[in-house]
């Protein structure tokens, strides 16, 4: 079964609001999760490290006031696209970390976002 | 600093021909972890095989195998007796040790369609 999940599957909005993705690890706890970001016919793009109990991670380029995460236990990571705009449009992909030899990464179904 | 080369970006072929998905890397580390994922339409990652720096056996499952060359820094995949199912957008991706082996990066993708 799934071990990852996230919600929403896709999201459609308008410009200036604000959209929240849950991703949730399923089978285990996780200290460890991240968050990419994959626009049409692009590879995926790390965009954060989000870590429970302490400020994410992000990655050189990506606006932390903008992009908002919140790790507040150890199965939930959440996403926030604040003042969402078109050019924020793209497939927003989660994973879990189970730590281990080399910690390995489980990835959400993914969520589309689509800006008005 | 890491780095994963998917030269091909788009791969025709008709039903069951075999084709060979290249994937070159570039790391500083001497132990690392090489990835394949398969991105169906829907979006969401297959995991398909992790190899290790310290294991260049070749892999074989079912009509998929994996050839590891360290010489020649390349981690080739291939699909025997091609399907229409095989369509898919497939990654590379690699982890090093510098980073907890927690950061993957994913080559830009090689888009597979295999037409009956």
């Amino acid at each position: 079964g799934a071990v990852v999940s996230q919600h929403p599957s896709w999201v459609i909005c308008k410009s200036g609001t604000s959209v929240k993705i849950e991703c949730r690890s399923l089978d285990f706890q996780a200290t460890t999760m991240f968050w990419y970001r994959q626009f049409p016919k692009q590879s995926l793009m790390l965009m954060a490290t989000s870590n429970e109990g302490s400020k994410a991670t992000y990655e050189q380029g990506v606006e932390k006031d903008k992009f908002l995460i919140n790790h507040a236990s150890l199965t939930l990571s959440t996403l926030t696209v604040t003042s969402a705009h078109p050019e924020d449009s793209s497939f927003y992909i989660c994973s879990v970390c189970r730590e281990g030899s080399y910690n390995e990464q489980f990835f959400g179904p993914g969520t589309r976002l689509t800006v008005l | 600093a890491q780095k994963v080369t998917q030269a091909q970006t788009e791969i025709s072929v008709v039903e069951k021909e075999d084709v060979t998905l290249d994937c070159v890397y570039e790391t500083r580390d001497t132990t690392y972890y090489l990835f394949w994922y398969k991105q169906p339409p829907s979006g969401e990652l297959v995991f398909l095989i992790r190899r290790n720096s310290f294991d260049e056996q070749n892999e074989i499952s079912g009509r998929y195998s994996w050839n590891f060359q360290k010489s020649t820094s390349s981690f080739n995949f291939t699909i025997t007796a091609s399907q229409v199912v095989d369509s898919a957008v497939y990654f590379c991706a690699l982890s090093e040790v510098n980073t907890g082996f927690q950061k993957l990066v994913f080559g830009t993708g090689t888009r597979l369609l295999v037409s009956p």
